[in-house]
Formats: C-alpha cells, structure tokens, sequence
C-alpha cells in the first residue's frame, strides 16, 4: 500500500550546520507534499507546502531561507534546516495525500526528531 | 479554515467500545471530516473520513451529526495499541490538514 518514508528518524546535529531531511513517496506520486514540526507536548505545526517542480509555499512565521524546501521529483522532497539551532530541536513530519484529487486521505512520514547541539 | 472543538483527553477500558467526538459548528458544505491519529514518537496516522453519511472501515466507524456541525469516531474494541493522540480535522479540498489539540486516548487494560 501507500507508504510516505521519512529520513533519517534522528539526528543530532552541532549548531551552526546543516541538516537535509528526505521525504519519499513509496508505490505512489506526490505532487504536493507537507512539511510540518512537533514540539513536544504540542501539536503538528504546518511549516510549508512543497510543490513538484516549483517554489515551495511557506506558512506565515517560517523563514524560507532558514528551511529549505527541494520537491524535484515526483517521490521525493527534502527539508535541509539551514544553520541550525537549538532552538529548532524539534519533530519534523512529512505527508503526502495518497492522490491529486481533493480530500483524499493523507500518508504521513514516521518522522525526524532534530537534536541541535 | 473552520476550527473543531475535542476534549483533551478522555481514558477507556481495554476491549470497550470508546466514543471520540468532535465539535464543527462552523463547517462548510464542502468540508470532509477527517480523522488521524498519533502514536508516541511517530507520524500521524489516517483513521477514518466522511462528508454525510455514516462511515465504516476495518479501523474504526465516523458517524456525523444529521447537521454535520459534531461527528464522532467509533473505536469498537479498544486496545492498548489504539492509545494514541486522535486529532479531527476538517478538509477543504486542499488536502492541507491543519491540526488542533487533539484528544489524548488512554486505554486501560
């Protein structure tokens, strides 16, 4: 069936660099798919919408240039947190809604916990 | 995007029938009800969704109110692998799910 593959599940990254987060699409095609962050105790936070083959749009607070959004296939995209830091420790989430047609039911990434140190 | 109102949390015992509601009062005609839920330390998971009618499937049951401003999820048998964040969502069309608080499901064996 539909599975949405999420990678790494963690990582613990030093402060000031990078981290590139992948998001693929298994048995499936997603032009559209969602990026979202957890802080704990709290709920999914929408971050950005990634679109296949043009600019992701980012929700109102989220710096593009900090989260960088790549959607350059049809089965992958890829979040790189840009010069992390602790304060972006957090679960970052993708999803995927199993088809193009609207209010289709949406498969979701196991997720990335974010360590910056 | 219109809101929905859930109870932060609510407990059930082990192999009874639990009862998740969902308030919508400012739901559109063309909003989808949806329901997922989140284990601990994973992504969320799709459950059940519906626009009128009644819904079945092999996870859990949507019953939505005639007026479609409250819905509630239907767990028949609960067990301990369904304690679980459960979150109801309204979909409008976008397939862009915006998440509330959810309801906090304990199972007691």
């Amino acid at each position: 069936g539909a599975v949405v593959s999420q990678h790494p599940s963690w990582v613990i990254c030093k402060s000031g660099t990078s981290v590139k987060i992948e998001c693929r699409s298994l048995d499936f095609q997603a032009t559209t798919m969602f990026w979202y962050r957890q802080f704990p105790k709290q709920s999914l936070m929408l971050m950005a919408t990634s679109n296949e083959g043009s600019k992701a749009t980012y929700e109102q607070g989220v710096e593009k240039d900090k989260f960088l959004i790549n959607h350059a296939s049809l089965t992958l995209s890829t979040l790189t947190v840009t010069s992390a830091h602790p304060e972006d420790s957090s679960f970052y989430i993708c999803s995927a809604p199993r088809t193009a047609a609207p209010n289709t039911e949406a498969f979701f990434g196991q997720g990335t916990r974010l360590t910056v140190v | 995007d219109a809101k929905t109102t859930q109870p932060n949390s609510m407990e059930s015992n082990e192999e009874e029938p639990v009862h998740l509601p969902c308030n919508h009062s400012t739901i559109s005609g063309t909003d989808y009800i949806h329901w997922y839920r989140q284990l601990p330390s994973q992504g969320p998971e799709y459950v059940i969704h519906g626009l009128t009618s009644n819904v079945n499937n092999r996870m859990a049951s949507l019953a939505i109110a005639e007026d479609r401003k409250s819905s509630t999820l239907i767990l028949h048998r609960a067990t301990l692998r369904d304690a679980a964040v459960y979150y109801c969502i309204l979909n409008n069309a976008g397939n862009m799910l915006t998440f509330g608080g959810g309801t906090r499901l304990m199972v007691k064996p």
